[in-house]
């Protein structure tokens, strides 16, 4: 068990629908990020909130519409996805002050499957 | 981000201690190391990190040359259980900068 939930585990869409990732942690952390993971390679970064707000966008489509409504909930809306966005979608967790010595907390994925 | 370099893949012995080595020479003098680990399927779990010394928790030992130019990640007693994509990370102290940049990872296989 993680302590950074993600839901749903699993999502199958197609190419018109519109849908949302969801993502839910509890320990306070202020900083919250997207991943992107495609098959047997490493996690790529897509998107970090700091304090609520888009603090970086690694130049993702604009089909991935990410948004921050409180601080313990991070969602991924989708919409016009491709095949090639298939993948595995991690969020991640992070405490902001003293940053760089607190390490990122990652909930389990769910794994998009884009028809 | 400074670059890592890690071997792609390594076999070790169930029961064994595994030396994991990564090789970190342009690291600046701020950055610290960190190491995580990914299992099938699941997403990446933090292991340990460090800037300077030599650390140790539950998990494992991370040891960090003086130099700083490479560290060693020792799973004192490898069980099956650890078999995992194992990525060890410098990371950026630049202020505003919380991202963490993979590489692409030693692939160890635990075996009985």
């Amino acid at each position: 068990d993680t302590e950074v939930t993600q839901t749903p585990k699993h999502l199958v869409m197609g190419m018109t629908n519109k849908k949302s990732l969801k993502c839910e942690q509890h320990m306070g952390h202020r900083a919250m990020y997207w991943y992107k993971q495609k098959a047997k390679k490493p996690p790529e970064l897509m998107f970090v909130y700091s304090y609520e707000k888009l603090s970086i966008n690694e130049s993702v489509p604009s089909r991935f519409s990410p948004e921050c409504p409180n601080s313990s909930l991070l969602n991924l809306h989708l919409h016009a996805l491709q095949p090639e966005d298939s993948a595995l979608y991690l969020c991640a967790s992070s405490q902001i002050r003293d940053s760089y010595n607190s390490p990122l907390h990652f909930g389990n994925g769910t794994r998009l499957t884009v028809t | 981000d400074a670059k890592t370099t890690q071997p792609p893949s390594m076999d070790c012995a169930e029961g064994r201690a595994a030396n994991l080595p990564c090789n970190h020479s342009t690291i600046s003098g701020n950055e610290y190391v960190y190491w995580y680990r990914q299992i099938h399927s699941q997403g990446p779990q933090y292991i340990i990190h460090g800037l300077k010394n030599n650390e140790t928790n539950e998990m494992a030992s991370l040891i960090i040359t003086e130099d700083r130019k490479s560290s060693t990640l020792i799973l004192p007693h490898a069980t099956l259980r650890d078999t995992a994509v194992y990525y060890c990370i410098v990371r950026a102290t630049a202020t505003n900068d919380y991202k963490l940049s993979f590489g692409a990872g030693t692939t160890v296989t635990v075996r009985a």
